[in-house]
């Protein structure tokens, strides 16, 4: 059983507000991600780290930000929501190293912005 | 850069027919591929993965995948649909296992009673 928990799971919220979502894991894993998902289903990686104080943005350019100032935790933050930035947005962990490569993923947030 | 595309957004069966999804991948390097599910209002789970060692990869829930090197070809099976098959399916791929996955935009799986 995975152990990678984001909060909240759904949040509707107004245009220009401050937002951080939250994502955890109890794995220890090195590795972690965010992905954003449109309606059509398609995953987009935004952004990742592969340790603490390491970030990285990924192939979808994206508003938000996101910081790694201790292994387990990962928030993404959005300065100012826009509607434009209503969709899923999914956490992921993994291990360093090649034997166990693959990814966890949290159950994903929902946002919504009105 | 690695890429992956998955043939057919949607694919209908009956219950009891063969589940065919498909995955064709684009990577320089050995890659490592993934097949992953998803249920509505769930993150992804994964099914199966090949990591360079056999071919044939044995799932959870009766699923498997062959590795074809000559196809580029990564395609998902399984027997005999169950309703519960009924599901999201991604595809993705990392190079050595080293990058981030990069997913396909996935397949709906309907299972028809």
């Amino acid at each position: 059983e995975a152990d990678i928990y984001q909060t909240p799971r759904y949040l509707v919220i107004g245009t220009g507000k401050k937002i951080t979502l939250e994502c955890s894991q109890t794995m220890g894993h090195d590795k972690m991600y965010w992905y954003q998902q449109d309606p059509g289903m398609e995953l987009h990686l935004i952004h990742y780290s592969y340790g603490v104080n390491s970030t990285e943005k990924g192939d979808l350019s994206s508003e938000s930000t996101v910081s790694r100032i201790r292994t387990e935790h990962f928030p993404l933050t959005l300065e100012s929501a826009r509607p434009s930035h209503t969709s899923q947005y999914l956490c992921a962990s993994s291990a360093h190293g090649l034997k166990d490569t693959e990814a966890f993923f949290g159950q994903g947030t929902r946002l919504t912005v009105v | 850069a690695q890429s992956v595309t998955q043939l057919g957004s949607h694919v209908s069966v009956s219950e009891g027919a063969l589940v065919l999804l498909r995955c064709n991948y684009s990577s320089s390097v050995p890659p490592y591929l993934f097949w992953y599910v998803q249920y509505p209002n769930q993150g992804l789970q994964l099914l199966l993965k090949y990591t360079s060692a056999a071919t044939l990869v044995k799932g959870i829930n009766g699923f498997e995948a062959e590795f074809k090197k000559s196809e580029t070809s990564f395609h998902l099976t399984k027997p005999s649909a169950h309703m519960s098959d009924a599901a999201e399916y991604f595809c993705a791929v990392s190079d050595f296992g080293n990058t981030p996955l990069v997913f396909g935009k996935g397949t709906r799986l309907s299972v028809i009673a």
